[in-house]
């Protein structure tokens, strides 16, 4: 089945600091890859997504690069802010299934002091 | 359109009481989801409709659980005789259909509380 493990956290970096949150993911298929953000007691809003290998994704100074030979999906921004704090989840979407269904990882909480 | 409408947005109730919750999809999306979000773990996936279908249904959704999109438009989601764990934020969300390769819109979760 599919699955994806993302780093544990929480991750506390000071502002301006460089961030990498790091995901793998176990697919049978050929999956689109995604990273959501979640603020406090909010949704999941779709923060950037990669629909094959070596794709970059990138949105709001974040980026994430399709990596079909290790598995892996890694967040990274070069300078976070403290509006940055909020949970991340990595995701996939195997597109065999006509569902699109999204398999998430266990999400890993960032706080960015200042 | 404003999104991805969900009601209510927490809801406390006794351990053996029904809930309903309701989610409103952006209007031209076809399809529609529910997850359910436990403390500190990733969605997980309940059920969708592709209009006013259910096509499938995770193994999470025990028979207490039941979702309705009558009219290919809102949908509902029943817990019937609720256990403490079913306390969590169910998260409904919709896409436009095939093209859901980019990603869907949240709503903002109708948080549950069993006590």
């Amino acid at each position: 089945g599919n699955s994806v493990t993302q780093m544990e956290g929480p991750v506390t970096l000071s502002e301006e600091a460089f961030l990498t949150i790091n995901c793998t993911y176990t697919a049978t298929g050929y999956p689109s890859l995604f990273w959501y953000v979640q603020y406090p007691g909010e949704g999941l809003q779709l923060l950037l997504k990669a629909t094959k290998a070596d794709d970059k994704g990138s949105n709001k100074g974040f980026e994430a690069t399709y990596r079909k030979e290790t598995t892996s999906f890694h967040l990274e921004k070069g300078s976070v802010q403290v509006s940055d704090s909020a949970v991340y989840f990595c995701a996939l979407s195997d597109r065999r299934n006509a569902g699109n269904m999204l398999t998430f990882g266990g999400g890993t909480r960032l706080m960015v002091k200042p | 359109d404003t999104g991805v409408s969900q009601d209510p947005r927490h809801k406390i109730t006794k351990r053996g009481q029904n809930v309903t919750f309701r989610c409103d999809p952006i209007s031209e999306h076809n399809r529609l989801y529910w997850y359910r979000q436990t403390l500190g773990q990733g969605p997980e996936f309940l059920t969708y409709f592709q209009n006013e279908a259910q096509l499938e249904k995770s193994r999470l959704l025990s028979d207490r659980f039941s979702a309705e999109r009558p009219k290919g438009s809102f949908s509902t989601l029943e817990i019937q005789r609720t256990e403490q764990g079913d306390s969590a934020m169910y998260l409904c969300a919709s896409s436009p259909g095939k093209k859901t390769n980019y990603g869907y819109t949240f709503g903002s979760g109708t948080r549950l509380t069993v006590v």
